[in-house]
């Protein structure tokens, strides 16, 4: 089955360079969700999309944005990185017109700021 | 405001033992969704299991159920025979839906499962 897909996987950084992280959902997945775990913490939310208009804002940096394309994949600009933005970035999807319950996560990308 | 509390922050058990991972949480809403998730050392997020709060019986996936008490607002998770790829981190989640139909989710800090041979 086609699970979510993220690319880069890994990707290094200087400070004050920018990301673009990005993210295509599984098919016929009408809902995007952006996370970030620190080192040894947990999943916090970010920013979440559905059919393609933002749907909710989480703790997400004024320096990050994100939106969802037509052909729904979506992607987290990120710039003036800090060293504090080191951490591994989830996106994942639901469908909402059936079990819209689970968030089917992609493998994330580690990014790394040095 | 919705909490997840994971009191363990770390737990060890033998092999093809059972295990329990406690999960208390904190919510004003009638309708919410709980969900376990597995996190290995490479890191994915894998799914295991998930349990309405209207949901009569509690919910089962393969080795995994859930001991979902709501008046004592637990969602325990419980692994049946563990094996050695049971060793991870585990983490408790809640499905917050906020005013559109979306929801994210809020996520407790985890609890690393290690299985001893």
């Amino acid at each position: 089955a086609a699970g979510v897909i993220q690319s880069p996987r890994h990707l290094i950084k200087e400070k004050r360079e920018t990301a673009t992280l990005k993210c295509y959902p599984i098919p016929r997945h009408d809902t995007v969700y952006w996370y970030q775990q620190g080192p040894g913490q947990d999943p916090q939310f970010l920013i979440s999309f559905y059919e393609k208009m933002q749907s909710d804002k989480g703790s997400i940096p004024d320096r990050f944005s994100a939106q969802q394309f037509s052909d729904y994949h979506s992607e987290l600009n990120m710039s003036s990185l800090e060293l504090g933005d080191s951490a591994l970035y989830f996106c994942a999807s639901s469908a909402t017109e059936k079990r819209p319950y689970e968030q089917y996560f992609g493998p994330g990308t580690r990014l790394t700021v040095t | 405001a919705q909490k997840i509390t994971q009191t363990q922050p770390g737990m060890f058990v033998q092999e093809k033992e059972a295990v329990t991972l406690d999960c208390t949480y904190d919510t004003s809403d009638q309708s919410y969704g709980l969900f376990w998730y597995k996190q290995p050392s490479s890191g994915e997020m894998i799914f295991l299991i998930y349990q309405g709060s209207y949901d009569e019986q509690n919910a089962t996936e393969g080795r995994y159920s859930l001991n979902f008490q709501k008046a004592r607002k637990s969602a325990n998770l419980v692994i049946s025979a563990s094996q050695l790829g049971d060793s991870a981190m585990y983490f408790c989640a809640m499905r917050e839906v906020g005013s559109s139909n979306t929801g994210k989710l809020i996520f407790g800090q985890g609890t690393t499962l290690q299985v001893k041979p």
